[in-house]
């Protein structure tokens, strides 16, 4: 049982770039959740999924774009990478919504110079 | 707005002494709150939760929490801490709708 996972762990991109973070569960839960970290700003949602074929948007959704197509994986895409998206990004599911339990991946660390 | 808030961005204890990492909320319902926490380079990881009942909540490793809704608190608590305790702690308040509100996190730093 692996839970969470996230690929890829690190990347560096530049300015314009595109790229596509993945992350998979092997929990049969229904919501999954992206969200950055930053310091001194604690975790921000970026997107998040109820169930496989939906999507919606967080906090902080600007620049990102997101899929479930499988209920397993959810895509986040970055058409255009910028600076301002420099950040650790984690993905998480739970079984059921805000009163569930959140299980984390172990993050993906991206650098857009 | 709901809203989690952890006033402290460290705190710094020493082996065996007792440790509390605050955190306050504010909602318009009832709320949902729970505690996480964050080794080096890891994700995070659930320690407990209160949704209804008993006010003091106990989870891994440990730790408990108690709810106190005169005060809105929901403070982190353990009678006895140990060096491997030090982590980034993470108090989250659930919303009405299907996400968590993070608070911006608290570094623990136990010495021995």
């Amino acid at each position: 049982n692996a839970g969470v996972t996230q690929t890829p762990k690190f990347r560096v991109l530049k300015t314009g770039q595109s790229m596509t973070l993945l992350c998979a569960q092997d929990m049969n839960h229904e919501y999954m959740y992206w969200y950055r970290q930053d310091p001194g700003m604690g975790l921000r949602l970026i997107h998040y999924s109820v169930g496989e074929g939906t999507t919606a948007k967080g906090e902080v959704p600007d620049g990102y774009n997101v899929s479930r197509l499988k209920k397993q994986n959810f895509l986040l895409g970055l058409e255009s990478a910028a600076p301002s998206q420099t950040s650790v990004y984690f993905c998480a599911s739970s079984p059921t919504g805000f009163t569930d339990t959140q299980y984390f991946g172990p993050g993906t660390r991206l650098t857009v110079l | 707005a709901q809203s989690v808030a952890q006033p402290e961005d460290q705190v710094n204890v020493a082996e065996g002494n007792p440790l509390t990492v605050k955190c306050t909320y504010s909602v318009s319902g009832n709320p949902y709150l729970f505690w996480y926490v964050q080794y080096p380079n890891r994700g995070l990881q659930f320690l407990l939760k209160y949704i209804t009942g008993d006010n003091l909540v106990k989870g891994s490793y440990g730790f408990e929490a108690e709810f106190n809704k005169s005060q809105t608190s929901f403070h982190l608590k353990k009678p006895s801490a140990l060096v491997s305790d030090s982590a980034l702690y993470f108090c989250a308040l659930g919303d009405s709708g299907y996400a968590l509100n993070f608070g911006k996190g608290t570094s623990l730093l136990v010495t021995p």
